[in-house]
């Protein structure tokens, strides 16, 4: 088990261009969460997926926003026409759902600078 | 609404000497209660969760925490901090239900000196 990873780590855009992160949980996690990570702030709660139903969406997910878990594994988070606001750390954690709280597993972020 | 707050931005200690972040929250009702800790290129590790019965949890690397209802506190403590324990720590507030959404303070900047 190699634990949650997200690609890339780094991502510089410029204002206007579509980005698009990739996450991959723990293999057999069926939940998987986005949040996002501002300078100074703890992670704020984007959304999150239950195998490949999104099951919850943020108000800060706005229309420019789209997160996707097509087969119920990997995860794809994209931001269409970002805006310097959009400059964050994207978090990816997953858990498995078995009748208990688990934990959620972070990966390590994908850093997006919007310049 | 959920809340969680960290009244310490950034505490300095030294090495060797005792550790303790405050953490407060507001819910609506028992919620489960979790430390995480990031270093810098790192994601979250959690540290310690709290989920009901004993009020004093233990957790990875010498860390614990107390849960006071009447408070509404959930604060961490460490004995004696090394220099690796310098880092970024994060209180965060979770339903009593199944792996839904964290709410996270704002974290604490912990900065141990030699």
């Amino acid at each position: 088990d190699t634990g949650v990873s997200q690609n890339p780590r780094h991502k510089i855009t410029k204002r206007g261009q579509n980005v698009t992160f990739r996450c991959d949980p723990i293999s057999e996690h069926n939940r998987l969460y986005w949040y996002r990570q501002t300078l100074g702030q703890g992670p704020e709660f984007l959304t999150y997926f239950q195998n490949e139903a999104q099951l919850e969406k943020s108000r800060l997910l706005s229309d420019r926003f789209s997160a996707e878990r097509p087969k119920g594994s990997f995860s794809t988070l994209e931001i269409q026409r970002t805006e310097q606001g959009d400059s964050a750390m994207y978090l990816c954690a997953s858990s498995h759902r078995d009748g208990t709280y688990n934990e959620q597993f972070f990966g390590p972020g994908t850093r997006l600078t919007v310049l | 609404a959920q809340s969680v707050t960290q009244p310490d931005i950034h505490i300095t200690v030294s090495e060797g000497a005792s550790l303790e972040l405050r953490c407060n929250y507001s819910y609506g009702a028992t919620p489960y209660l979790f430390w995480y800790v990031q270093s810098p290129g790192q994601g979250l590790q959690l540290l310690l969760k709290y989920f009901s019965g004993d009020t004093l949890v233990q957790g990875i690397k010498g860390f614990e925490a107390e849960f006071k209802r009447s408070q509404s506190s959930f604060n961490l403590r460490k004995p004696s901090v090394h220099w690796s324990d310098a880092a970024e720590y994060f209180c965060a507030v979770g339903p009593m239900e199944y792996g839904n959404k964290l709410v996270f303070g704002a974290g604490t900047i912990l900065r141990v000196k030699s």
